[in-house]
């Protein structure tokens, strides 16, 4: 089965610039989620879909994160305006139906903020 | 608030040697643990889910144990090699969360010839 797809992999911006990631989840899956992994921790959760619904926004800064998935099936993630802060990697998984089913990361974007 | 922490942040073994990856997490109430492999520039990998009622689970080499009375789990990786050079992140499903996973920062391993 193709795996998680994300796009872009890298995105250089400078302080206060808009950027737009995307993510294309496993075919079937219900469940979308967005991480962000700073350099040397472990990923941290941002936001969580059950097909084109909210189930968790609690870690997400709401203030300049946004993200949607339409149709419950792509999603994408915009940080506006971003900030040094924001650099990290964007990772986007899925997981099909079952709670005890394993998530599916894609490869991540890799944002650096200048 | 659950918190995961992984001893110890980076290892170097040489080939052939077993070695044990120790992941620890505040809060015992889980319903399950899993281990994931990342390697540099990828995304996560899946090794091992073990269910908050399981033991322990295997996989080829690797073995995961789970002590939840105790907040810890280990990962147990039999004769490396240097295709297991990665960080190994383990991860917390809370109970009575909608699915949120809460991960440990890692341990990287290097397995050197």
């Amino acid at each position: 089965e193709a795996g998680v797809a994300q796009s872009p992999r890298y995105k250089i911006i400078e302080k206060r610039q808009s950027v737009a990631f995307w993510c294309n989840p496993i075919s079937g899956h219900a469940t979308l989620y967005w991480y962000q992994q700073i350099l040397g921790q472990g990923p941290k959760l941002l936001i969580q879909f059950q097909n084109n619904g909210v189930v968790d926004d609690s870690q997400l800064p709401k203030d300049r994160f946004s993200a949607e998935r339409l149709k419950g099936v792509d999603s994408t993630l915009k940080i506006q305006p971003a900030k040094l802060e924001d650099s990290a990697v964007y990772l986007c998984a899925s997981r099909p139906q079952g709670a005890n089913s394993p998530l599916h990361f894609g490869n991540g974007t890799r944002l650096t903020v200048t | 608030k659950q918190e995961v922490t992984q001893i110890p942040a980076a290892l170097s073994v040489p080939e052939g040697e077993n070695l044990v990856l120790n992941c620890s997490f505040t809060d015992s109430a889980i319903y399950n643990l899993q281990w994931f492999r990342q390697d540099p520039g990828k995304g996560l990998t899946s090794l091992l889910l073990i269910q908050s009622s399981q033991r322990e689970q295997t996989s080829g080499r690797l073995n995961a144990s789970l002590d939840k009375s105790s907040g810890r789990s280990t990962l147990y990786i039999a004769a490396s090699q240097p295709g297991d050079s990665a960080t190994y992140l383990c991860a917390v499903k809370e109970a009575g969360t909608a699915s949120k996973l809460t991960f440990g920062t890692g341990t990287r391993l290097q397995v050197t010839l």
